[in-house]
Order: C-alpha cells, then structure tokens, then sequence
C-alpha cells in the first residue's frame, strides 16, 4: 500500500518570506513523487516531480522539492512567496512498480498575504 | 495543443439516475486517469487505462461505478443509480504514458446528486 500525508491543511506566509509545504508519504520500494497546484476554479497543474537522481528538484514558479529518502519526505519550497502563489497544493506518490495508481494527500491552503 | 477536456462541466441529477461523464485525453496520450475529488478532501483515485484496458479497478467505490475507454481515446465514467454520497467533482487527467511521466488533469465535471 502506499500513502501520502500533508500534515497541515493550511499555511500561511507573508510575501517576500520563504514557503515550506510538508509532504511525507509511505512506500515499499522507490517511489515516484510529485506536486500539483490548484488554483481556484482551476484544474491540477504539475510542478515538479521526483524520479531519481539529485535530491533537490526544481519545477515551475521558482518551485523546489527535497526529496529525504531517510525521513520519506518531499518538502514543498520557495525561497520567496508572492500572493499569486495562493493555492491549494497536493502532493502525489507513485510507486515505481504500480505504474498507473497515484495516492494524493488531502491538499495543503497556502496563503500568501501582502 | 489543447488539453484535456470533460463534459459536461456540471450535472445536476436525481438519485437513482444514471449519469455518464466524458473526457476527451491530450492527443496522443496513451495512459487516462479518473480521480474523484469531494468538498474539502484531496484526489481519490478511481481507474487508470492503458490505451484501451484497465489495469487497476482498484478505487472504483462500487459496481454502480464503471468506464471504458475506445480507440484508445476518450473514456467514459459511468454511475448507475445515483446516491448522494456521489457528489463530488470528477477529474480525468492524461498522461503520455503510465509510470514516472506527470499527469495532466481536465477541469473537471461537478456532480450534484439530489
């Protein structure tokens, strides 16, 4: 089985702050990992994901992930916020093997405030 | 290119109807994804093609719940006898092929069951 929790449902920061969204997931085997953000009225857009390779990955937006194979996380980052980034953010985990099932987390609110 | 289109974008029914939901995949794509998503939860996962077959079932909630996919192209979610515990906004997203490749999600259809 493979699970993926977002421990907070919302952050709040304001702009011009760095932004962390929390994402630790449970998988047998390498996972595959991405996040995708919702804007309001809005469908899924991907991010970034993480397959192999470098732990940091960088994805749209001035987006970052770390991937920490020891702590199975996939922390969500940015080293400054904009009010723009306001947005309902979930981070997914594939396992490697399964090929077509993702488990999404339940979604994390950031705002972002002037 | 376009994107991933559903119809229709909203659907009103009375319980114990049968409704039909569509999306019409990014061009090309071979892997199609149904996720169910309710107010105030993250993505549940439904079903998965590859091209034309359905190798994971796995999240269909019930036999009221079924698709099919033709051509290798557009896929139908089909409920039978509606309950109101099926109201929720149902995402279909696409991607090139299964396993490591991020997936590209439609607007969606809200399903309103009352």
């Amino acid at each position: 089985a493979q699970s993926v929790a977002q421990p907070e449902d919302q952050v709040n920061v304001a702009e011009g702050n760095p932004l962390t969204v929390k994402c630790t997931y449970s998988v047998s085997g390498n996972p595959y990992l991405f996040w995708y953000v919702q804007y309001p009225n809005r469908g899924l857009q991907f991010l970034l994901k993480y397959i192999t390779g470098d732990n940091l990955v960088k994805g749209s937006y001035g987006f970052e992930a770390e991937f920490n194979k020891s702590q199975t996380s996939f922390h969500l980052k940015k080293p400054s916020a904009l009010v723009s980034d306001s947005a309902l953010y979930f981070c997914a985990v594939r396992h490697n093997t399964n090929a077509g099932k993702s488990t999404f987390g339940d979604g994390t609110t950031l705002t972002v405030k002037p | 290119g376009a994107g991933v289109s559903q119809s229709p974008s909203n659907k009103v029914t009375e319980k114990g109807k049968d409704v039909e939901l569509r999306c019409d995949p990014i061009s090309g794509h071979t892997a199609l994804y149904w996720y169910r998503q309710s107010l105030g939860q993250g993505l549940e996962f439904l079903i998965y093609f590859q091209g034309n077959s359905a190798p994971d079932k796995s999240g269909l909630p019930s036999d009221r719940f079924s698709a099919e996919r033709t051509g290798g192209s557009v896929s139908t979610l089909t409920i039978q006898r509606t309950q109101q515990e099926d109201s929720a906004v149902y995402l279909c997203a696409s991607s090139l092929a299964s396993g490591s490749l991020e997936q590209y999600f439609g607007p969606g259809t809200r399903l309103t069951v009352t």
